[in-house]
């Protein structure tokens, strides 16, 4: 099955500096790489999602880049904002729309931002 | 307002006793699944279902049953619970599968004495 590796399990920068977390996978089928973030006491909710089609795709601070052949993508997150602060997890599928296909998540990313 | 329930939000129970945890989303969506949430070990998912009685299972099945008699509804069964089984349960939807978003509930922290 897919093994997800993420990196690191803890992060803390300072306000306003930039963040980075990569995530790498196995199976080179797999096909769709969300990120989610998890605020204390919730679910998790997505927060940026890449195909394979596509080597980069940005939303506003978040930016979330590919690397099919090296089978690893990261979330960057730049400006970084106390809000910022939670817990980070990527995903891996593959699969055609509505298959029965696996999401597996990483293990999680605790991200600080201290003032 | 679109959302996924989930309940009790907290469960402290002992060993054997048999539990039902809830879910029910509004959003007419097709594919739900449910995840157990571990330190270290990220989130595991432990049965899904593509439409109304088409279950299947996860990653981490045993000692847990599901059923999905209406659209809306997924609830998570331990039929024996045991202390390997104290977690943090999250219930899923999404349109279709899973090359959409995820909808999670808000949890269910579940501790088996």
């Amino acid at each position: 099955g897919e093994n997800v590796e993420q990196h690191p399990s803890t992060l803390s920068v300072q306000e306003g500096d930039s963040a980075v977390i990569k995530c790498t996978y196995s199976d080179s089928a797999s096909n769709y790489f969300p990120w989610y973030k998890q605020e204390l006491g919730k679910g998790p909710q997505l927060i940026i999602d890449i195909r394979s089609n596509v080597g980069e795709k940005k939303d506003q601070r978040i930016a979330v880049t590919l690397n099919k052949t090296a089978k690893h993508f990261s979330l960057h997150i730049t400006e970084t904002q106390p809000e910022d602060s939670a817990v980070y997890f990527c995903a891996v599928t593959h699969g055609g729309p509505g298959t029965a296909s696996k999401l597996t998540f990483g293990t999680g990313t605790r991200l600080q931002v201290t003032l | 307002e679109a959302q996924v329930t989930q309940n009790p939000r907290y469960l402290i129970t002992v060993t054997g006793k048999k539990l039902t945890v809830t879910c029910s989303q509004n959003m007419n969506h097709e594919y739900m699944s449910w995840y157990r949430q571990d330190p270290g070990l990220g989130l595991r998912q432990i049965y899904y279902s593509m439409n109304v009685e088409v279950t299947d299972k996860g990653d981490v099945p045993e000692g847990y049953k599901v059923s999905r008699k209406e659209k809306r509804n997924f609830p998570l069964i331990l039929e024996s619970p045991s202390p390997n089984q104290t977690s943090l349960y999250f219930c899923a939807s999404s349109l279709s599968g899973y090359r959409n978003e995820q909808f999670f509930g808000p949890g269910t922290r579940l501790t088996v004495l």
